[in-house]
């Protein structure tokens, strides 16, 4: 298995209070990624980083920021947590070679609760 | 914008049946196309990626065909077992950008 932890693995949190998840790795890979994943909608990436410190939105970005500051961890922030944001988030990673994605692999998970 | 579709949602087959599951997407141009498989609570797990050169992948008893043309790709199982279920998700990346797409996926349940 890829070498990818995220962190907490569960969190509760009450509406309108910042939280921050972190994902790390051990793979030395260049990208790295933020889904979350809801019934009906499957995973739907928030932030993605193909490098330190350059990031780009997804296509659910509202609501959340990301810092890339080292190789291994990738933070996704919920500025002020809404109860819309409840919900599986998951980090993945991956290496690209000629401009083609290679394999993503993919951390735990991180159940988060806003109520 | 790409939409990847996963049809049924849901699939129930007797132990030892051979089944396929189906993805399609809208968007011809991609980079490649991968096959996930997820347990229950727990994170993803790929199983086949197949580049956009590419017809086929196959890694054993798990075979995955690319039609681009058509915008669709299924996942063979051959020989089904109970320790097959979980669900399946497929996922492409269009030309000209980093970002995977994700169908929603096939919860598969294999009946022993």
């Amino acid at each position: 298995d890829a070498g990818i932890t995220q962190s907490p693995r569960h969190k509760v949190t009450e509406t309108g209070t910042p939280v921050t998840l972190r994902c790390h790795q051990t793979e030395n890979h260049r990208y790295m990624y933020w889904y979350r994943q809801d019934p009906g909608h499957g995973l739907r990436l928030i932030h993605y980083s193909y490098g330190v410190k350059d990031t780009d939105k997804g296509e659910v970005s509202d609501g959340y920021s990301v810092s890339r500051s080292k190789t291994e961890d990738f933070l996704l922030t919920l500025e002020s947590a809404t109860s819309s944001q409840t919900s599986v988030y998951f980090c993945a990673i991956s290496e690209s070679q000629r401009e083609v994605q290679e394999t993503q692999y993919f951390g735990p998970g991180t159940r988060l609760l806003v109520l | 914008k790409q939409e990847v579709t996963q049809i049924p949602a849901a699939l129930s087959v007797p132990e030892g049946e051979n089944l396929v599951l189906n993805c399609s997407f809208t968007d011809s141009a991609i980079y490649n196309l991968q096959w996930f498989r997820q347990d229950p609570g727990k994170g993803l797990t790929s199983l086949l990626l197949i580049q956009s050169s590419q017809r086929e992948q196959t890694s054993g008893r798990l075979n995955a065909s690319l039609d681009k043309s058509s915008g669709r790709s299924t996942l063979y199982i051959a020989a089904s077992q109970p320790g097959d279920s979980a669900t399946y998700l497929c996922a492409v990346i269009t030309s000209g950008t980093y970002k995977y797409i994700f169908g929603t996926g096939t919860r598969l349940k294999v009946l022993a």
